[in-house]
């Protein structure tokens, strides 16, 4: 399978632990997008990436998130301190230059 | 600030009864506008991409076309597999980050 690929697909965890999440893009794509989503919201841009380089982030980011891209070709979003609300589908999609975005499959998260 | 609204949020159709769905942007210098169909619990799955004023697209039952303010979406005698989630996306020229609409949930009954 070429497309992209995230991990763990379900994540349940605690209020206040750490959680961090995987994405493999599609391996010719040179940007990859971490999004947020909720029930019955469309994605929400957290952040981007071309190559190893994070190129925007979303104002409304918190700074308990961060991503990273190290040789430019996986990406992982951490999440530290975790609330309820940051219970969501996180989606990643990579594409080529501006182009079209193939997205992922998600990692579902839910903090309890 | 870019604005996406897609009408309506929910449509009940019947196999073979066919329809639109609307995508209203407000964004500045269009580059683009992504057409997703998602499943539940689902990433989005890429659908199309349009450019310019009065470009269309078509694949199976499903048509896109765009003006200076709107895309539409037509489903043609929709069968149940094309239940699922429409998501239109508009890109502006200042951004490399496309703005998501709500989606339309779409149920199309046998």
């Amino acid at each position: 399978d070429t497309g992209v690929s995230q991990n763990p697909r379900h994540k349940i965890t605690k209020r206040g632990q750490n959680v961090t999440f995987r994405c493999d893009p599609i391996s010719e794509h040179n940007r990859l997008y971490w999004y947020r989503q909720t029930l019955g919201q469309g994605p929400e841009f957290l952040t981007y990436f071309q190559n190893e380089a994070q190129l925007e982030k979303s104002r409304l980011l918190s700074d308990r998130f961060s991503a990273e891209r190290p040789k430019g070709s996986f990406s992982t979003l951490e999440i530290q301190r975790t609330e309820q609300g940051d219970s969501a589908m996180y989606l990643c999609a990579s594409s080529v230059q501006g182009n079209e975005q193939f997205f992922g499959p998600g990692t579902r998260l839910t903090v309890l | 600030e870019d604005q996406v609204t897609q009408s309506p949020e929910a449509l009940r159709l019947q196999e073979g009864e066919s329809s639109s769905l609307n995508c209203s942007y407000t964004v500045s210098g269009l580059r683009g506008l992504f057409w997703y169909r998602q499943d539940p619990g689902k990433g989005p799955e890429f659908l199309f991409t349009l450019y310019s004023a009065g470009e269309e697209k078509e694949k199976e039952r499903l048509k896109a076309t765009l003006t200076k303010k709107e895309s539409f979406l037509h489903i043609t005698a929709p069968k149940p597999e094309d239940s699922a989630t429409y998501l239109c996306a508009p890109l502006s020229g200042g951004s490399y980050i496309p703005t998501f609409g709500r989606g339309t949930s779409l149920i199309v009954h046998p």
